[in-house]
C-alpha cells in the first residue's frame, strides 16, 4: 500500500524560508516521478512542481522560489521554498503516479499546512 | 496562458447521471492531455477516480467513468448517491512538464 506522508508545515513570515519533506513508502520510489500540489484555504487545487529523473518542472507561480529535489536512499521528497509571500498560505500534497511509466498525480499523502504571515 | 475550465456547479438528483466536464479556454482536449479526475471532500485529501483520460482507479466504483466528449474531457457519474456530493478537479498535461488543475466543480446531490 502506497503510503505518503508530508511534514516541515508552519507559520513563516514572509520573505522566510521553509523546506516540506514527503516520506513515501510501499513502492520503489526511486523509479517514481513525484509532484507538489498545493490547495490554498477554500480554493482548488494548483500543481507545484513535479520531479521526474533527474528533471525538475514548477509553475510559473513559484519558479525561481521553491526547488523539489529527493533522496531515493531515504525515499523522500523534499520542497523547499523560499522567499515565501502570502498566496504561498495553502495545504502542500506530495503525490505519486499509478505506476513508474507515468507522472500524473495518484496517491496522495494528507497535507501539510504552510501559513505565511507577519 | 491556457487556462482548464470546469462548470463552478452542478446540481444532480439521487439515482441520476451527470457529466461533469474539462475543456481548455483555447483549443481542444484530447488524450494527449492526460486527463484525470479527482474527488474532494472537505477537510479531506483528494481521492483519484479517473487517470489517462479513462482508466478507473482501484476500489472506483464502475460507475464514475472518464471519456473525451467533443472538444472536452468528460467524468460521468450513474446512479448518483449521496456520498457522491463532493468537489470534482480535473487536471491535464500542458507539456513541458506542465500540469494545469480546473478550477473545480462542485457536485449537489439533491
Amino acid at each position: 500500500e502506497v503510503q505518503l506522508l508530508e511534514s516541515g508545515g508552519g507559520l513563516v513570515q514572509p520573505g522566510g524560508s521553509l523546506r516540506l519533506s514527503c516520506a513515501a513508502s510501499g513502492f520503489t520510489f526511486s523509479n517514481y516521478a513525484m509532484t507538489w500540489v498545493r490547495q490554498a484555504p477554500g480554493k482548488g487545487l494548483e500543481w507545484v512542481s513535479t520531479i521526474r529523473g533527474s528533471s525538475t518542472y514548477y509553475a510559473d507561480s513559484v519558479k525561481g522560489r521553491f526547488t523539489i529535489s529527493r533522496d531515493n536512499s531515504k525515499n523522500t521528497l523534499y520542497l523547499q521554498m523560499n522567499s515565501l509571500r502570502a498566496e504561498d498560505t495553502a495545504v502542500y500534497y506530495c503525490a505519486s503516479p499509478p505506476g513508474s511509466g507515468y507522472v500524473v498525480p495518484h496517491d496522495w499523502g494528507q497535507g501539510t499546512l504552510v501559513a505565511v504571515s507577519s | 496562458q491556457t487556462v482548464v475550465t470546469q462548470e463552478p456547479s452542478f446540481s444532480v438528483s439521487p439515482g441520476g447521471t451527470v457529466t461533469l466536464t474539462c475543456g481548455l479556454s483555447s483549443g481542444s482536449v484530447s488524450t494527449s492531455y492526460y486527463p484525470s479526475w479527482y474527488q474532494q471532500t472537505p477537510g479531506q485529501s483528494p481521492r483519484t477516480l479517473i487517470y489517462s483520460t479513462n482508466t478507473r482507479s482501484s476500489g472506483v466504483p464502475d460507475r464514475f467513468s472518464g471519456s473525451i466528449l467533443g472538444n472536452k474531457a468528460a467524468l460521468t457519474i450513474t446512479g448518483a448517491q449521496a456520498d457522491d456530493e463532493s468537489d470534482y478537479y480535473c487536471v491535464l498535461y500542458m507539456g513541458s512538464g506542465i500540469w494545469v488543475f480546473g478550477g473545480g466543480t462542485k457536485l449537489t446531490v439533491l
